[in-house]
């Protein structure tokens, strides 16, 4: 079974910290995303990486960044947390490019006070 | 980009009884998957069905690509399939990478 993980379940964080998300796979998959999803506007797409080291921003990629060190590991990192950001967090990964079915963490509930 | 509808947007049903989740999307797909939201907000994989029929014991799902959409179908529904169930597409234009787009959602209530 492919297991996708998430550092935390629940998060509470204060406005301007710097704040690390991460996401591991086990099934040695090229592609990673991560996922925001908020009542009434569903899941939008914010980064995604297709191999080490490569990244490409999604729809909403703004006072977001991340890291691809290793091909089993994509981090969500907030620079300066704020209060738009609060949110549930999704890390999903997938095999390849085209077509291959994609597979999600059990997610990240993050507060920003 | 491709655009993914879905229908009903709120659902309540009494168990044991039987219902269809409709999925439009607006161009032609590499992929797309049917998913259940749990109350914990895990998204469960429930089918990978970019064209064709397939079932998994009570749920079913038909997808008619040339006619961009898809059904799931819930059959004798139980208290547990409660919960939002979303549809997600890859579109097949360019180097998409798997990039989902998704609708945005059916919420499923099921009384006992």
């Amino acid at each position: 079974d492919v297991k996708v993980t998430q550092s935390s379940r629940y998060l509470v964080k204060r406005t301007g910290e710097k704040v690390f998300l991460e996401c591991v796979q086990d099934m040695d998959h090229e592609n990673m995303f991560w996922y925001r999803q908020d009542p009434g506007l569903g899941l939008r797409l914010i980064y995604f990486s297709y191999d080490v080291k490569m990244k490409e921003k999604g729809d909403i990629p703004e006072g977001y960044s991340v890291s691809r060190e290793k091909k089993e590991r994509f981090s969500l990192i907030l620079e300066s947390a704020s209060t738009n950001q609060t949110s549930m967090y999704l890390c999903a990964s997938s095999a390849s490019t085209g077509g291959y079915e994609q597979y999600f963490g059990p997610g990240t509930r993050l507060t920003v006070t | 980009g491709i655009q993914v509808e879905q229908s009903p947007p709120d659902l309540i049903l009494q168990e044991g009884a039987n219902s269809t989740l409709r999925c439009n999307f607006s161009d032609s797909v590499n992929n797309l998957q049917w998913f259940h939201q749990n109350p914990w907000g895990q998204l469960i994989n429930l089918f990978y069905i970019p064209s064709g029929t397939k079932q998994n014991g009570r749920l079913s799902a038909t997808t008619v690509a040339t006619e961009r959409y898809s059904l799931l179908y819930i059959s004798s529904s139980q208290t547990t399939d409660s919960g939002v169930y979303f549809c997600a597409v890859e579109h097949a234009g360019g180097t998409s990478y798997g990039k989902l787009t998704f609708g945005q959602g059916t919420i499923l209530t099921v009384h006992p």
